[in-house]
């Protein structure tokens, strides 16, 4: 099976800016994760999709949004850029998304400038 | 915020020498997860444990589960310069409701000298 894709890897952005970042899950999982990873708070979880409805959000600003369709993928955006959303962003994909491993894809580096 | 601390912070060792990476968490989970990533990409998953367990052994790694001391390490035997990496221990909290999330500890870089 192919593992999770990210798409696009790396973006370069200005503070203002709105993001949209896309994430496809392994064939036939569908929960998926976002995390935002930051040499200051490490990983952090953003929120979880499955079947089309967002089940979990972790603590983070309204600007952070995300969104799955029936296919599985998802998309994150983040509006309003600020130099802090800097980060590398992860998806994974489960199948379950509760008591299953968590896949996870190589990543998109945003750069805020 | 991190629920996990992990022990050591980074761990430098020769080729051939095993690597113990110690992670300790907060509160009940349903299972134990351990990453590995490589200089800032994607996580690559190692292996889980889940609570009722106690050892699990995949290849040159070992993982224990203590639960009674919220506690978890993940042992590499014979490193190679390729295990070169941040590891990463990661809960998922019991209950059922966690969907989809992971709490990850700070992680410790491992180096392993040819």
């Amino acid at each position: 099976k192919a593992g999770v894709t990210q798409t696009p890897r790396y973006l370069i952005k200005t503070r203002g800016q709105q993001v949209t970042l896309s994430c496809s899950p392994i064939s036939g999982h569908r929960s998926v994760s976002w995390y935002q990873q930051t040499p200051g708070q490490g990983l952090q979880f953003l929120f979880e999709y499955f079947s089309e409805t967002q089940r979990n959000k972790g603590n983070f600003p309204g600007r952070f949004s995300g969104r799955q369709f029936s296919n599985s993928r998802s998309e994150m955006n983040v509006s309003t850029l600020e130099l802090g959303d800097s980060a590398l962003y992860l998806c994974a994909s489960g199948s379950r998304g509760v008591a299953d491993t968590q896949y996870f894809g190589p990543g998109t580096r945003l750069t805020v400038l | 915020s991190q629920q996990g601390e992990e022990d050591p912070q980074a761990l430098s060792i020769q080729e051939g020498e095993n690597a113990t990476m110690n992670c300790s968490y907060k509160t009940s989970i349903n299972n134990l997860q351990w990453y590995r990533q490589n200089s800032g990409r994607g996580l690559v998953h190692l292996i889980l444990i889940r609570s009722n367990e106690r050892e699990k052994h995949s290849g040159r790694l070992r993982v224990t589960l203590d639960t009674s001391k919220k506690s978890s390490s993940l042992l590499i035997t014979a490193s190679r310069a390729a295990d070169t990496a941040s590891y990463f221990c990661a809960t998922e909290g019991a209950g059922g409701t966690s969907y989809g999330k992971l709490t990850f500890g700070q992680g410790t870089i491992l180096t392993v000298h040819p």
